[in-house]
């Protein structure tokens, strides 16, 4: 079946540190990935994506991911978050081939301490 | 420009009642799916509406139906609620179902209570 795993359930990091989350996904055709990010209080917001080329995509304040196609990955990077980045980030496929959908992982939390 | 509207904020229902939640696109979108977010999990999806048709449906059960309107506006009907179905219920408006570069935009949710 299909799935995106996300490892870090829940995250806290000091301002000016790196922050790496991971995210893994299992479906064999071509996917478009996408890491969306939940403020407190606020809806869903896409923070970047990746559709195809240059495996490096960057995305909304200062957040890059790199899609890794061998490995199945998705990771996002920051080098040094803030304490605004304190919020619930989401890893999503959407499969392109077959059965077009969304699938999220189940999140991770973070919590950047100031 | 506005965007995803989801309408009530909140709801409480008991066992066995009948709800309908509502979900206006994103101007300019003509399709609009459905998630079901338990607490602490990512969001599921539930079905996706383009054209007034079903056209994609999660693992859920037939209990949950939806519908589309000619304003793409679409509502989502979940019957003999179960205290499981206690989440938070996002719409999310795209536009087009399919293709190589789907971008959803997500509402604020509906937040159903199952006593």
């Amino acid at each position: 079946a299909q799935s995106v795993s996300q490892h870090n359930h829940h995250v806290i990091l000091s301002e000016a540190a790196s922050l790496e989350l991971g995210c893994n996904y299992s479906y064999g055709g071509t996917v478009n990935l996408f890491w969306y990010v939940q403020y407190p209080g606020q809806h869903l917001q896409l923070l970047l994506k990746y559709f195809s080329g240059d495996p490096l995509v960057k995305g909304i304040k200062g957040f890059e991911a790199e899609f890794i196609k061998s490995k199945f990955s998705f990771n996002l990077r920051k080098p040094s978050v803030q304490w605004s980045d304190t919020a619930e980030y989401f890893c999503a496929v959407f499969t392109t081939s077959g059965t077009y959908k969304y699938i999220f992982g189940t999140g991770t939390r973070l919590k950047v301490l100031a | 420009d506005a965007g995803v509207t989801q309408s009530p904020t909140h709801l409480i229902k008991t066992r066995g009642q009948q709800v309908t939640l509502r979900c206006s696109p994103k101007s300019g979108h003509d399709t609009v799916s459905w998630y079901q977010q338990a607490l602490g999990q990512g969001p599921q999806f539930i079905f996706q509406y383009y054209e007034e048709e079903e056209r994609q449906r999660g693992n859920f059960p037939d209990r949950f139906s939806g519908h589309q309107f000619p304003n793409y506006s679409s509502e989502l009907n979940v019957n003999a609620l179960l205290l499981g179905d206690s989440a938070l219920y996002l719409c999310a408006s795209s536009l087009v179902p399919s293709g190589s570069k789907n971008i959803q935009y997500f509402g604020a949710g509906t937040r159903l209570s199952v006593l």
